[in-house]
């Protein structure tokens, strides 16, 4: 099962910050936080991933909070490409090269 | 994707006959993976293989078989012993440390008829 809760859908008006939150309170203290999304029938996209430090690509920021319970992922300013499933998952840094355990993730919507 | 092909993108077959799906790499990663989506849920891990001639079953290995003759290259077999095999099946390949990203190719679209 997912370690992870995510709302099931959001929206977003184009050039805006999307916003989009991930609980992940039973997380511990070697567990990565990973962000993927899938845009409808195409493979799943790495977006980033931390650990304890908020982190940043040219894709999206990371912030995770002190306690590592919560996250959330931003999308500076979504465009229409950016209209997928989003989803958060937490890793075991100890366990190997192993599965990523995907829950229903969170459908953006970016609006014109 | 970038790096990792699958195809065909959509097949068709008949029940009770085999297929096998094919997916190659050329990021020269060690690990590899397929897993099933089915419509609006999240993916579920088949089979894996870290080193060629090795592989591991993940958790809805029933039905299906894989092989790991090279490195760059891991087919999936879906067998007549699969009792829902119409689904999205993803491959995907990672470097071996543990931190490494898993990234997914576009995907295989099988429909039974």
């Amino acid at each position: 099962d997912a370690k992870t809760t995510q709302p099931p859908s959001m929206d977003c008006a184009e050039g805006r910050a999307a916003n989009l939150p991930c609980n992940h309170s039973t997380i511990s203290g070697n567990e990565y936080v990973y962000w993927y999304r899938q845009i409808h029938s195409q493979g799943p996209q790495y977006i980033i991933h931390g650990l304890k430090n908020n982190e940043t690509n040219e894709m999206a920021s990371l912030i995770i909070t002190e306690d590592r319970k919560s996250s959330t992922l931003i999308l500076p300013h979504a465009t229409l490409r950016d209209t997928a499933v989003y989803y958060c998952i937490v890793r075991d840094s100890q366990g190997g090269s192993e599965k990523l355990v995907f829950g229903k993730g969170t459908k953006l919507t970016v609006n014109p | 994707d970038g790096g990792i092909t699958q195809s065909p993108k959509y097949l068709f077959r008949k029940e009770g006959q085999n297929v096998t799906l094919s997916c190659e790499q050329n990021l020269n990663h060690d690990a590899m993976y397929w897993y099933r989506q089915d419509p609006g849920q999240g993916l579920r891990l088949i089979y894996y293989s870290q080193i060629v001639n090795d592989f591991q079953k993940g958790d809805i290995a029933e039905g299906y078989s894989v092989s790991r003759e090279k490195k760059e290259s891991f087919p999936l077999t879906v067998t007549s012993a699969q009792k829902n095999p119409t689904a999205f099946y993803l491959c995907a390949s990672s470097r071996l440390r543990v931190t490494d990203t898993q990234y997914f190719g576009p995907g295989t679209r099988l429909t039974v008829l």
